[in-house]
């Protein structure tokens, strides 16, 4: 079964750095033609993709995000991380980490998903 | 980017109800890189349809998914309690991978 799980500040201070990590279990992270994705949502709207990752580790970004978004993973503890810089009101929301499948150039289905973490940018 | 729309934008239906909810892009979309979503409150998206037509794993033969034209369709064709939640559609045809704002299904 596979599972993932996320981690991280759920309080940011405006103009601060985001940085949430999500742990894997069931599956590795470096095999299988697999993205590993960290989306978020607000209320009453749909997910919003952020960036993903490959198991060889190629990184795809939403443009939307530009240069504020980075996404790495750390092997050795089966974790992908999220790091958003220069937080605002806007970046309040629910993050949800997921493993995509059957994609290609990073673009993908999500077929496992946390649970989600509430992160709220405020002084 | 690509912009999905999802009609209605609520659905108010009974239990045993049959209910069809659609998602038409801003561009065109290979049938091959639609997905659709449930949500409940509180829980993360649950993936139910994959490559427009094919349902992910364990997930009830009740759901369908389709395509008439450009309008790509979830079809649910007897409401059980447990599906009434919203439900998203996904493209993954072009980056960024977008989804719909929703389609509602409430209790009537």
């Amino acid at each position: 079964q596979v599972r993932l799980q996320e981690s991280g500040p759920g309080l940011v201070k405006p103009w601060e750095t985001l940085s949430l990590t999500c742990t894997v279990s069931g599956a590795s992270i470096n095999s299988g033609s697999y993205y590993w994705n960290w989306f978020r949502q607000t209320p009453g709207k749909g997910p919003e993709w952020i960036a993903n990752l490959d198991y060889s580790g190629n990184t795809f970004r939403n443009p939307s995000l530009g240069s504020r978004v980075s996404i790495s993973m750390d092997t050795s503890d089966n974790q992908f991380s999220l790091t958003l810089t220069s937080v605002t009101d806007a970046d309040t929301a629910v993050y949800y980490c997921a493993r995509g499948t059957s994609g290609w150039y990073g673009k993908s289905w999500s077929d496992y998903w946390g649970q989600g973490a509430l992160v709220t940018v405020s002084s | 980017e690509i912009v999905l729309t999802q009609s209605p934008g609520t659905l108010s239906l009974s239990p045993g109800d049959r209910a069809t909810l659609s998602c038409t892009a801003s561009e065109s979309v290979s049938s091959r890189y639609i997905a659709w979503y449930q949500q409940k409150p509180g829980q993360a998206p649950r993936p139910l349809i994959y490559g427009a037509f094919s349902r992910a794993s364990g997930v009830p033969d009740r759901f369908s998914g389709g395509v008439s034209g450009t309008v790509f369709t979830l079809t649910i064709s007897r409401l059980e309690p447990e599906d009434f939640a919203v439900y998203y559609c996904q493209q993954y045809h072009d980056s960024p991978q977008t989804f719909g704002p929703g389609t509602k299904v409430g209790i009537k």
